[in-house]
């Protein structure tokens, strides 16, 4: 694919339920980003994956939210016992290089009830 | 702790008028760009800045970046419906693992009206 895809793409959850949200990066692009945006607000970063490794995670909000890209292409963010309040746009991006421009992907839309 | 800001955060504009939004943001930063987000989309590329005094310019739509005063504006000439979006400026940093963390500012709400 020619950019950044997210499956799914709207994601309606009940509260206390785990649920994984996929991206998969523009080929090749070895820097992957998650950002999450509330209603009306403009993105926050979470995570920060060169290759496999998490290389910066300060975003996360607390210990229920966990992200892996095992072969340092898709990634997945995981988030356990959701709660009303992590309802948003949860968006992912990539570069060539860490240093590099960031493309975005369409977003996943999480609603928990 | 890094902050950007942009105002206004809502801006209603004639077609044919022209209008600016700014962006401020509190420490020094590697690049600054901007960002198109129509209802329900993602994030679209519009300008990335790179150093002092940098300006681009892609149709109705012209950036500038002023380092000193840590200050970029988007300057919209003659407006049109089409331009109807939110837009948002970002400021990068560099972080752990030559990564790029971007900050974002809250966004302009851009209304066109006719």
């Amino acid at each position: 694919g020619a950019g950044v895809s997210q499956t799914p793409s709207n994601k309606v959850t009940e509260k206390g339920k785990y649920v994984e949200l996929r991206c998969d990066p523009i080929s090749g692009h070895t820097a992957l980003y998650w950002y999450r945006q509330s209603l009306g607000q403009g993105p926050e970063f979470l995570i920060y994956f060169q290759g496999t490794g998490a290389a910066d995670d300060s975003g996360l909000p607390n210990d229920r939210f966990f992200a892996v890209r095992p072969e340092g292409s898709v990634s997945t963010l995981k988030i356990q016992r959701t709660e009303r309040g992590d309802s948003a746009v949860y968006l992912c991006a990539s570069s060539s290089y860490g240093l590099n421009e960031q493309f975005f992907g369409p977003g996943t839309r999480l609603t928990v009830l | 702790e890094l902050k950007v800001e942009q105002n206004p955060l809502f801006l209603s504009m004639q077609e044919g008028k022209n209008y600016t939004i700014y962006c401020n943001y509190s420490t020094t930063s590697d690049r600054l760009y901007w960002y198109r987000q129509d209802p329900g989309k993602s994030l679209e590329s519009l300008f990335v800045l790179l150093s002092n005094g940098a300006v681009k310019q892609e149709g109705r739509l012209m950036a500038s970046l002023d380092t000193k005063a840590r200050l970029s504006t988007l300057h919209i000439t003659a407006a049109v419906h089409d331009l109807s979006a939110t837009y948002f400026c970002a400021v990068d940093r560099a972080i752990k693992a030559a990564g790029n963390k971007l900050t974002f500012g809250g966004g302009t709400r851009v209304l066109v009206k006719p």
